[in-house]
């Protein structure tokens, strides 16, 4: 298994750019989350999904963040328009609810990305 | 709301020497408790999990965690310290079964290893 894929690996865009941050699960998981991670704030859940259906998007900081997922093997983590203070890491990871409701998450290498 | 804090953002030990690492939690329901790993440029991966079962648990690369319920405490452990175990180290916490898709994590302990 490949696990978790993220592109791109390394974003620079300059402000008000949009950006669109893409995901890979890994096959037969049925959880995929967004996180991100930046020296102040640490790891912070963005979003979920539970069989490709948002489940709880408080963590979105503005409704610059959108995210989707059209289907199970693919996620889409979106800023319009971007700004310097969304630099960070992000994070994609995904699981499967196994029987004992312990849920382990598998983590994508990451996007890391810088807004000039 | 669950909540982690663990103590000490930077935590240095010498190759050989003892490491540990401090979680405590707060939870209104029984957790489900974990520790991940994460090496420089790369994502999180987990060494070890509670889930209700046994309150010590031993993970990969030697480390263990026991689980104090009266303390609220999750603490990682490893008996003699190796220079590959230089990482950043996070706890993390989510909520019985209902909100076992959901976790928090705390903000992080960076472990450095002399020689």
């Amino acid at each position: 298994d490949a696990g978790v894929i993220q592109s791109p690996r390394h974003e620079v865009t300059e402000m008000g750019q949009e950006v669109t941050l893409r995901c890979k699960p890994i096959s037969g998981h049925d959880y995929l989350f967004w996180y991100r991670q930046t020296m102040m704030r640490g790891l912070e859940l963005l979003i979920y999904f539970n069989n490709n259906v948002p489940i709880d998007d408080s963590g979105m900081p503005e409704d610059r963040f959108s995210a989707k997922m059209p289907n199970a093997s693919f996620s889409t983590l979106k800023i319009q328009p971007s700004e310097p203070r969304d630099s960070a890491v992000y994070f994609c990871a995904s699981s499967f609810a196994g029987g004992n409701g312990a849920n382990v998450l598998t983590f994508g290498a990451g996007s890391r990305l810088t807004v000039l | 709301a669950q909540s982690v804090t663990q103590l000490g953002s930077h935590v240095s030990v010498s190759e050989g020497a003892l490491v540990l690492l401090r979680c405590n939690y707060s939870s209104s329901v029984p957790p489900y408790l974990f520790w991940y790993v994460q090496y420089p440029n790369q994502g999180l991966q987990l060494l070890l999990k509670y889930t209700s079962a046994a309150t010590l648990v031993k993970g990969i690369n030697g480390f263990e965690a026991e689980f104090k319920k009266s303390e609220t405490s999750f603490h990682l452990t490893k008996p003699s310290a190796h220079m590959s175990d230089a990482a950043e180290y996070f706890c993390a916490v989510s909520e019985g079964i209902q909100g076992a898709q959901k976790l928090v994590f705390g903000q992080g302990t960076r472990l450095t290893i002399n020689p």
